[in-house]
């Protein structure tokens, strides 16, 4: 397939159980957080954003968690899927100065039927 | 179907030669943000339009350059090409200069540099 073949750490679960990706980030001053899913052969997808004034946010089937004391940034997936197999990126941001998203290395996640 | 169109899909091209990237971003958006995924890379941010004006410059090499025309589309061109040039070229889009709402993906070209 169109597997952008990165060196990617991976994440294997099974069909129904949960999933938790997790990312680190250094800048102190970032404080909006997205996570993306990028499938093969395909863009990256927005998922679900959080900004540094909540700890939480839920979506479908997802939620992240920001700690902003020691700059993680985590995903979770529930009852998870065969089609949210992907690699999944973090991706940080600050309000004021750059004006790109930062992208993590990625995680691949493979879910096993 | 993210809105974002890039073309060619998949490019193949010799060393040295000279290639066009060309993006369409989502009707109503006035960024145009360029990246370049490669092995061992992940996704590094190149450089971003915003209603045909230069915003912000990321790890850019010299021999690329990009703009964006009256209609808002923007073409990548990327030249004297190199073996490790070869990736996939990703353009997104936003509405506003700023990415603190995010922003929407295209599928990408890859290029293949022999």
């Amino acid at each position: 397939g169109e597997s952008v073949g990165l060196h990617l750490p991976t994440l294997s679960v099974q069909e129904g159980d949960n999933s938790i990706i997790n990312c680190a980030y250094s800048n102190s001053a970032s404080d909006y957080f997205i996570w993306y899913k990028q499938e093969s052969g395909k863009g990256p997808q927005f998922i679900i954003d959080i900004r540094s004034n909540m700890d939480k946010r839920q979506g479908q089937r997802v939620t992240v968690l920001l700690n902003k004391t020691v700059k993680h940034l985590s995903l979770q997936i529930a009852a998870t899927q065969p089609g949210d197999s992907a690699v999944y990126f973090c991706a940080e941001n600050e309000d004021t100065g750059r004006r790109a998203l930062t992208f993590g290395s990625g995680t691949r996640l493979q879910v096993q039927p | 179907d993210s809105g974002v169109t890039q073309t060619p899909k998949h490019l193949i091209t010799a060393t040295g030669q000279r290639v066009t990237l060309r993006c369409s971003p989502r009707s109503g958006d006035l960024s145009v943000y360029w990246y370049q995924q490669s092995l061992d890379q992940g996704l590094q941010f190149l450089i971003q339009y915003y209603n045909g004006e230069e915003r912000a410059k990321g790890n850019i090499l010299e021999r690329f350059s990009a703009q964006q025309f009256p209609d808002l589309h923007s073409e990548l061109n990327l030249s004297s090409l190199e073996l490790g040039d070869s990736a996939l070229y990703f353009c997104a889009s936003s509405v506003g200069q700023k990415a603190n709402y995010g922003y929407t993906f295209g599928s990408g070209t890859r290029l293949t540099v022999v």
